[in-house]
């Protein structure tokens, strides 16, 4: 079955601090891993970075890392503002004409 | 004006009573999906149809119903909704040059 865990939960920083949150993937074909911000009572929100095979990108102070051969990629969030207060969610689409599988995202809070 | 929209926004309603929640697109996608997000849970697919005449069940279909009456609209209803029905709606659209996914503000459903 494909599966897309998101590692931790929640998470707690300073304003100004680094982050990273962690997404492992069990899906097959895989065709490419975005990551999305929810904001609290709305729509999820795509931070326009994608990755396929191995590589990193980055959009502004959100960087993404994808392992394909340990099926992992990493959100790395620098310089956190308080505005960054939000889920993260992973979201990997599989080849094919298949729905995307969603992690239960990661709940970031960034505290003054 | 918001690619996605949904209506209502808010809706609170009674056990056994039908239910229709609507969502329209102007971003000429074909892919349009419903999904029901819960606390801890994440989000989870209800319905998704790839044109007007391709209609799919999701992982959760059970009690709920869906119409594709045009290309840029998709219904769900919940033909005798129960209070486990209680969730916050998302209907979204998906991009086939870009696999991004566009979802509308969501409806917060309540069923008493």
């Amino acid at each position: 079955k494909n599966q897309v865990e998101q590692s931790p939960q929640s998470l707690i920083i300073l304003e100004g601090k680094n982050c990273t949150l962690q997404c492992n993937y069990t899906v097959s074909p895989f065709s490419n891993l975005r990551w999305y911000k929810q904001d609290t009572g709305r729509g999820p929100v795509s931070l326009k970075i994608m990755t396929f095979s191995e590589n990193t990108k980055s959009n502004g102070r959100y960087t993404a890392t994808l392992d394909a051969d340990t099926k992992q990629s990493s959100l790395h969030i620098t310089a956190s503002q308080l505005s960054d207060s939000a889920s993260y969610i992973c979201v990997v689409s599989a080849a094919g004409n298949t729905p995307l599988v969603f992690g239960k995202g990661t709940r970031l809070s960034v505290i003054a | 004006d918001a690619d996605v929209t949904q209506t209502p926004r808010n809706r609170i309603t009674k056990t056994g009573k039908r239910i229709m929640l609507e969502c329209s697109q102007t971003k000429g996608h074909d892919r349009m999906y419903w999904y029901r997000q819960d606390p801890g849970l994440g989000l989870r697919l209800i319905y998704y149809s790839f044109d007007v005449k391709d209609i799919n069940k999701g992982e959760i279909s059970d009690g709920y119903s869906v119409s594709r009456q045009a290309q840029a609209k998709f219904s769900l209803s919940l033909e005798s909704a129960i209070p486990n029905q209680t969730a916050l709606y998302f209907c979204a659209t998906r991009s086939g040059s870009t696999d991004t996914q566009y979802f509308g503000p969501g409806t917060r459903l309540t069923v008493l």
